[in-house]
């Protein structure tokens, strides 16, 4: 039981390249979230997926897209990275109900040069 | 103001001492409060998680919630060296439910 996974640990781009960040869980849970941490500015919410076949936007969704493949599988992608998408990037996941309690993959740390 | 509050430190407490994190909230019809550790580096994971007002104790950990004053903290017994990380406070929003984050306290608990 691996919980949840995140691919790759770490990445260099340049401006403008793309990418997408890879999430699954194996604790059956219908909801995943992407959120970003910067120094100082806490946990903010990229796009959810409350369950499988729907996502919605979060605080910050611009520059982001996402895909939730399958009840396992939720991906984020950077389609023309810029450097202010330098951070630290988790996947979560929890069972969606009221008491929405999120266990974390262990991030990707990304830096756009 | 921001949704969540927490003042963000360093807090030092000594070795053995009691550690008190606050963290304050704006949405009054928040009904889910969360702390999660985060070690440097690490993702974070939850501590305690509390649901109506009064405390909560789990081993070392103590959840308060008061939803009048809307305030939430944590309070740690016999602190350890093992415990100095960022502590971040979570609140879920009335309107749906997702967790809107405090920024974090980072506690430092000095041998």
């Amino acid at each position: 039981n691996a919980g949840v996974t995140q691919t790759p640990k770490f990445q260099v781009l340049k401006t403008g390249q793309s990418m997408t960040l890879q999430c699954a869980q194996d604790m059956n849970h219908n909801s995943m979230y992407w959120y970003r941490q910067d120094p100082g500015m806490g946990l903010r919410l990229i796009y959810y997926s409350a369950s499988e076949g729907t996502t919605d936007k979060g605080e910050v969704p611009n520059g982001y897209n996402v895909s939730r493949l399958n009840k396992r599988e939720f991906s984020l992608r950077l389609e023309s990275a810029a450097p202010s998408q330098t951070s630290v990037y988790f996947c979560a996941s929890s069972t969606g109900t009221i008491e929405e309690t999120q266990y974390f993959g262990p991030g990707t740390r990304l830096l756009v040069l | 103001q921001k949704e969540v509050e927490q003042n963000s430190g360093p807090l030092s407490v000594p070795e053995g001492a009691i550690a008190s994190l606050n963290c304050t909230y704006s949405d009054r019809g928040s009904q889910s409060f969360f702390w999660y550790r985060q070690y440097s580096g690490k993702s974070p994971e939850l501590i305690m998680s509390i649901y109506s007002n009064g405390d909560k104790e789990d081993g070392r950990f103590t959840a308060q919630l008061n939803k009048a004053s809307q305030y939430v903290s944590l309070l740690i017994r016999d602190s350890q060296p093992s415990d100095s990380a960022t502590y971040l406070c979570a609140v879920n929003r009335d309107s749906n439910y997702q967790l809107i984050w405090g920024a974090g306290t980072k506690l430092i608990i000095k041998p």
